[in-house]
């Protein structure tokens, strides 16, 4: 069975704060995606990963980076944590290629004081 | 770039009527076409995709490449649809998922 995992569920920070979301995928997949998930604005592309120590920005990068040391782990790092960061965060991973499915974490609900 | 528009955020309907959940996209290569759903307090899954053709809990989607659109249909909802839906588009220059904004399908008894 497929799974995708993300180190806490819930997590409550001070403005700031460095804040570490970690994902685990134990798939052997290549990408990894990191996600917020805001109301109304959908899912939107934090950063993703092609492989080990190889990634990429995707739409709002700004306020965020990412690490992946290793193939099954993938980390978002919150440098500064601000208000604004407050949100729904989503791990996914993949196989190469745009036709396949990604498979998603259940979320981390993070929320800056 | 690739952009993907849900034009309802919520969409209620009774159950037995039939459904037709919103997407359209724009991208100018040839893209995949996802509906992803998520239940109450579950995590984000795939419901099914245009390469698949598939009909997945009732559900199917066809791909209008002339209106840019790919809406999800089902002929009689069920209470257990009642989840948030997006529709997602992955371009074959890259590996960014694009999603929709996301509609809310509440099936009222």
């Amino acid at each position: 069975d497929v799974k995708v995992t993300q180190s806490s569920r819930y997590l409550v920070k001070r403005t700031g704060e460095k804040v570490f979301l970690e994902c685990v995928q134990d798939m052997d997949h290549e990408n990894m995606f990191w996600y917020r998930q805001d109301p109304g604005l959908g899912l939107r592309l934090i950063y993703f990963s092609y492989d080990v120590k190889m990634k990429e920005k995707g739409d709002i990068p700004e306020g965020y980076s990412v690490s992946r040391e290793k193939k099954e782990r993938f980390s978002l790092i919150l440098e500064s944590a601000s208000t604004n960061q407050t949100s729904m965060y989503l791990c996914a991973s993949r196989r190469p290629g745009h036709t396949y499915e990604q498979y998603f974490g259940p979320g981390t609900r993070l929320t800056v004081t | 770039a690739q952009r993907v528009t849900q034009p309802e955020k919520l969409l209620s309907v009774f159950k037995g009527a039939p459904v037709e959940l919103k997407c359209n996209y724009s991208y100018s290569g040839s893209p995949e076409l996802f509906w992803y759903v998520q239940y109450s307090r579950q995590r984000l899954q795939l419901l099914l995709r245009h390469i698949s053709r598939e009909s997945i809990k009732g559900f199917t989607a066809d791909l209008n490449k002339g209106e840019t659109s790919f809406h999800l249909k089902k002929p009689f909802a069920q209470e257990e649809d009642s989840a948030m839906y997006y529709c997602a588009l992955s371009g074959d220059a890259g590996n960014m998922l694009t999603f929709g904004g996301g509609t809310r399908l509440m099936v009222k008894p």
